[in-house]
């Protein structure tokens, strides 16, 4: 298994430029998050999809941030028009819908925006 | 408000010797908890959960204590070794709220000394 799979690894673009990170989960999970690392915050979750249906976007900052999952193996964050304070890692994560099921993180995308 | 508090930022250990992690939540609702392991530029990996029927919970190595009473729960790492040295994330989930999103600390850096 290939696991969580994220793209691109760096993204460096300038304020006001449109970003779109690409996640594709495991196959078979049926769960999946985008979260967002910074030092100041720690790992905060923006949003959760289960069965590809968005069912927890509160901790999407505010409306510059959009996600969506047009099937189960693929899933697009995008942030339009991007600022300074956008910079920071942002990792998807997917899991079979059970408390037992632990999250499988990808490796990341860092995010730059000057 | 911040629900799981892991209060080290860091932790230096002699390699051998016994690393205590601790991390305070404070949901009484939290019912699971879990332990990811963080290595740099890689997303988090999970390492051992405990539910809140049990209070201790051993694989290999790693084991972790639950106080609910306390409101407290440490991941114990005997012996350490180097390859040990990564980041730590606390994280719990309230399965009762109906989706299993985690609620994360912000991590503890461990170092393993040779």
């Amino acid at each position: 298994d290939a696991g969580v799979i994220q793209s691109p690894r760096h993204e460096v673009t300038e304020m006001g430029q449109e970003v779109t990170l690409r996640c594709k989960p495991i196959s078979g999970h049926n769960s999946l998050f985008w979260y967002r690392q910074t030092m100041m915050r720690g790992l905060e979750l923006l949003i959760y999809f289960n069965n590809n249906v968005p069912i927890d976007d509160s901790g999407m900052p505010e409306d510059r941030f959009s996600a969506k999952m047009p099937n189960a193996s693929f899933s697009t964050l995008k942030i339009q028009p991007s600022e300074p304070r956008d910079s920071a890692v942002y990792f998807c994560a997917s899991s079979l819908d059970r408390v037992q099921s632990p999250l499988h993180f990808g490796n990341g995308t860092r995010l730059t925006v000057t | 408000d911040q629900q799981v508090k892991q209060n080290s930022p860091s932790l230096s250990v002699q390699e051998g010797r016994i690393s205590i992690l601790n991390c305070d939540y404070t949901n009484s609702m939290f019912d699971y908890f879990l332990w990811y392991k963080k290595y740099p530029a890689e997303g988090p990996t999970f390492l051992i959960s405990i539910s809140s029927i049990k209070d201790k919970n051993e694989d290999g190595r790693f084991t972790v204590f639950l106080n609910k009473s306390a409101k407290h729960l440490s991941l114990h790492i005997v012996p350490s070794q180097p390859g040990d040295s990564a980041v730590y994330f606390c994280a719990a989930i309230d399965s009762g709220a109906g989706s299993y999103q985690l609620t994360f600390g912000k991590g503890t850096k461990l170092s393993v000394i040779p």
